[in-house]
């Protein structure tokens, strides 16, 4: 999974809780991304990030946060955890934002489960 | 927003026939990607192909692109058992002022032996 690792790989939790879902790269790629995927919905953007201390809402940031104090860390916090956030957490890297070749690579996903 | 829809959303097949699944996007875009994804696991980049090809080839896969259609297929040849897996297209889009892929909601395939 090219270098990436998402952590934990399964959680459950309750709602209300706070959640933190932690990305780590090595490939020092500039370009990091969060994703939820869901049945009927695909991959749906969440936040991403531009560079350290950089980072912007996605299609679907409501009641999620992120930060990125390192190249290497991209950390996706949900504040106080509901049952819609039940879904798998996808975190991709890429070098190159938009335009010619934005290629992105894949953690192996995180499984959230809130109950 | 999904820029991009795929179909069939499942596909069946025995080993070693043709695989075909399409892609129809909504607006003008750089380039289209197609993307692999097993069980479990997350997605896999396969080919890109850029607006102004129509056609691109990747072992046994080949993908093509029709702009003014808005549509693009991915054609598994020989079709083995390892292609079974989810596929999905993606394609570039403005929002909020940066360009990211957005992803349409896959085909999944499956290989019969």
């Amino acid at each position: 999974d090219a270098g990436i690792t998402q952590s934990p790989r399964h959680k459950v939790t309750e709602t209300g809780t706070p959640v933190t879902l932690r990305c780590h790269q090595t490939e020092n790629h500039r370009y990091m991304y969060w994703y939820r995927q869901d049945p009927g919905h695909g991959l749906r953007l969440i936040h991403y990030s531009y560079g350290v201390k950089d980072t912007d809402k996605g299609e679907v940031s409501d009641g999620y946060s992120v930060s990125r104090s390192k190249t290497e860390d991209f950390l996706l916090t949900l504040e106080s955890a509901t049952s819609s956030q039940t879904s798998v957490y996808f975190c991709a890297i890429s070098d190159v934002a938009g335009g010619r070749k934005n290629i992105q690579y894949f953690g192996a996903g995180t499984r959230l489960s809130v109950l | 927003s999904q820029q991009g829809e795929e179909d069939p959303q499942a596909l069946s097949i025995q080993e070693g026939e043709n695989a075909t699944m399409n892609c129809s996007y909504k607006t003008s875009i750089n380039n289209l990607q197609w993307y692999r994804q097993n069980s479990g696991r997350g997605l896999v980049h396969l080919i890109l192909i850029r607006s102004n090809e129509r056609e691109k080839h990747s072992g046994r896969l080949r993908v093509t692109l029709d702009t003014s259609k808005k549509s693009s297929s991915l054609l598994i040849t020989a079709s083995r058992a390892a292609d079974t897996a989810s596929y999905f297209c993606a394609t570039d889009e403005m929002i909020q002022g940066a360009q990211k892929l957005v992803f349409g909601q896959g085909t999944r395939l499956t290989i019969n032996p």
